[in-house]
């Protein structure tokens, strides 16, 4: 079946650490999304990549870096300069032209200890 | 920008009633909307996806509506059970933007 992988489930970030959260997908979408969720509100866009070698920052990519090699692979690491980075981390890709609407993986929850 | 407001933030119902979940939005100029169901810990499922074009679209005990003039959409559940209980997301896809998400609805259906 096809659909998003994320991995690892849960994480766990010492400080000063920078972290990378897989996401993989076999729907041969073109574009990707990493979407930050914090409880009691909704999903902020952190960065999006529309083709292979191209990305975007969203609203909330300070602290957040991207790469975009392969057309199924879009991981998103979370670098030390993110000082509050504790939440669940959601990837998300649609096919072109956004008609059949996005679907989702099953999440990265990042809790720093 | 495209701004989304759900309504209610939270709703708590006993099993069997219908009900109406809630969502604005201030452009009209959308592509698509899309309609999501999130279980505590997990990603979103899609429930329902209505084009620009299309007024409705039902799947099950799920209709969802769309009413550009209004800025409103609703997603009417039919015969709640407590397996619906979760929190119920709206987003919009504007031209040329990314989807807007609302905040969501937190459902609890009690038997």
């Amino acid at each position: 079946d096809g659909g998003i992988t994320q991995s690892p489930k849960y994480l766990f970030r010492k400080e000063g650490q920078n972290v990378t959260l897989s996401c993989e997908q076999n729907l041969n979408h073109d574009a990707m999304y990493w979407y930050r969720q914090d409880p009691g509100q909704g999903l902020r866009l952190i960065y999006y990549s529309q083709i292979v070698n191209d990305f975007q920052k969203g609203d909330i990519a300070e602290g957040y870096s991207v790469s975009r090699e392969k057309k199924e692979s879009f991981p998103l690491t979370v670098t030390s300069a993110q000082k509050n980075p504790t939440a669940f981390y959601l990837c998300a890709s649609i096919p072109p032209g956004g008609a059949e609407g996005y679907t989702f993986g099953s999440g990265t929850r990042l809790t720093v200890v | 920008k495209q701004e989304v407001t759900q309504i209610p933030a939270a709703l708590s119902v006993p099993e069997g009633e219908n009900l109406v979940l809630n969502c604005s939005f201030t452009d009209s100029a959308i592509y698509n909307l899309q309609w999501f169901r999130q279980d505590p810990g997990k990603g979103l499922t899609s429930l329902l996806l209505i084009q620009s074009s299309q007024r409705e679209q039902t799947s099950g005990r799920l209709n969802a509506s769309l009413d550009k003039s209004s800025g409103r959409s609703t997603l009417y559940i039919a015969a709640s059970q407590p397996g619906d209980s979760a929190t119920y997301l709206c987003a919009f896809h504007n031209y040329g933007q990314n989807f807007v998400f609302g905040p969501g609805t937190r459902l609890s259906v009690l038997p």
